[in-house]
């Protein structure tokens, strides 16, 4: 167990569809990523937040959003969802300062099946 | 841009075989290796990790050296078991001071091992 939590595990939803993702960091950790996984795209890295601020960002969609609030729980928006947002939405946290943990180490969730049908 | 090539799969192996997952990387500054490791029907775990240059990760029998010579970080490990069968995945990090940074990932390798 990494420590880290998603809900919920399966979402399955239709085309034009909102929803929304939940990942809970391990317990300090400061950072929250977010990577999408398909067949054709591999693991791709969306977004990462630190302490509540983005910090960076990569192939993300402008359909899709995210956020970190201050208890440090993030969540991933995505709407107007196509057949092709199919995928497994992973959230993975990495350490802090406060915890004496390494800040390059990154702890996956169990990831989020997203079915757009 | 930072990239990870790795070997192509699925590899099928017998147990107690030596096994080899060739990984290459380009980076521009000084990366953190990694080796994740993803069962069927689970996330990502992180298997083993290496710093810097000439430093050796190991975990469960598994090692890698990050090679900044010839940027590689070969996975080994010297007999493989049924349950090793899963999908490896290479990957580097340029974290940005204390506060991380992003992994990419190569395009994973399927492990198959059978008894």
């Amino acid at each position: 167990d990494s420590g880290v939590t998603q809900t919920p595990k399966h979402l399955i939803t239709a085309t034009g569809q909102r929803v929304t993702l939940r990942c809970s960091p391990r317990s300090g950790d400061l950072s929250v990523y977010w990577y999408q996984q398909s067949l054709d795209q591999g693991l791709q890295f969306l977004i990462q937040y630190y302490n509540g601020e983005e910090r960076a960002k990569g192939n993300i969609l402008e359909r899709f959003s995210a956020q970190q609030f201050p208890d440090l729980h993030s969540e991933l928006n995505l709407s107007s969802l196509e057949l092709g947002d199919s995928a497994l939405y992973f959230c993975a946290s990495s350490g802090s300062s406060a915890r004496g943990g390494t800040f390059y180490e990154q702890y996956f969730g169990p990831g989020t099946r997203l079915t757009v049908t | 841009g930072d990239s990870v090539t790795q070997m192509e799969g699925p590899v099928t192996l017998s147990e107690e075989a030596f096994l080899t997952i060739n990984c290459t990387y380009t980076a521009t500054g000084y990366p953190s290796l990694f080796w994740y490791v993803q069962y069927p029907g689970e996330g990502l775990q992180l298997l083993l990790k290496a710093t810097k240059a000439d430093d050796k990760g190991s975990n469960k029998g598994f090692e890698a050296t990050y090679r900044k010579e010839t940027t590689s970080f070969h996975l080994e490990k010297g007999s493989v078991q049924v349950s090793d069968s899963a999908v490896y995945f290479c990957a580097l990090s340029v974290a940005f001071y204390n506060q991380g940074g992003k992994l990419i990932f190569g395009q994973g390798t399927e492990l198959s091992v059978k008894p």
